[in-house]
């Protein structure tokens, strides 16, 4: 089955802990990307990548950091979390970035303490 | 600004056609996108219209592209309960997918 898995689905943690929150897909997709989703807000892009080896910012980068040494796996990597961090957090790939369909994982929730 | 703006929230009665309205930013967006979230769940692509069509029609699913505007809408006819869900617009920038707040829609029976 096609899909994007992410994990955990739910964290709740401390500030200052580092944590990874991983993601893979099964489609072959170049294209990844992490967004965080607030109330009122919509989705916003953190950190996305167009293929291997190959990240870029987003639109809200700060305190984040992305790895793409495999095609299928992208985690986002939190090196000292804080309270603003707590968020709904997605994954989601596509063949083309933006041009085509996105496909999206679970979601993660997160809470920093 | 790149903001892409949807009001918060519509409610209908089930049986009623369901309009969500969004306004966007790019004029050189090539595709805009309706995806739908239901609760508890991630995004999923419902429908996309390329920048060159005024509309595009699909079983329930009306979109409405006005490009002077930049007004995209999406119109559910006879809406279920089943529709019940956040709806966002999204358009392409730079190769990016730039989202609106999302319209949550709660059908009533």
């Amino acid at each position: 089955e096609a899909q994007v898995t992410q994990n955990p689905r739910y964290l709740i943690t401390v500030t200052g802990k580092k944590l990874t929150v991983t993601c893979s897909q099964n489609m072959n997709h170049e294209y990844m990307s992490w967004y965080r989703q607030d109330p009122g807000l919509g989705l916003r892009q953190i950190y996305y990548s167009m293929n291997v080896e190959v990240t870029d910012k987003g639109d809200v980068p700060e305190g984040y950091k992305v790895s793409r040494k495999e095609k299928r796996n992208f985690p986002l990597i939190l090196e000292s979390p804080s309270p603003n961090q707590t968020s709904l957090y997605f994954c989601a790939s596509s063949l083309e970035g933006g041009l085509g369909e996105q496909y999206f994982g679970p979601g993660t929730r997160l809470t920093v303490t | 600004g790149e903001d892409v703006e949807q009001s918060l929230f519509l409610s209908v009665r089930e049986g009623d056609s369901s309009v969500i309205n969004c306004t966007y930013t790019d004029s050189s967006s090539t595709y805009l996108y309706w995806y739908k979230q239901e609760p508890g769940a991630g995004l999923q692509l419902l429908t996309y219209i390329f920048s060159n069509m005024d509309m595009k029609q699909d079983q329930r699913l009306t979109v409405l592209l006005n490009k002077k505007d930049k007004h995209l809408s999406l119109r559910i006819a006879d809406t279920q309960t089943g529709d019940s869900a956040i709806y966002f617009c999204a358009e392409t920038q730079g190769g990016k997918l730039i989202f609106g707040q999302g319209t949550e829609l709660s059908v009533k029976p």
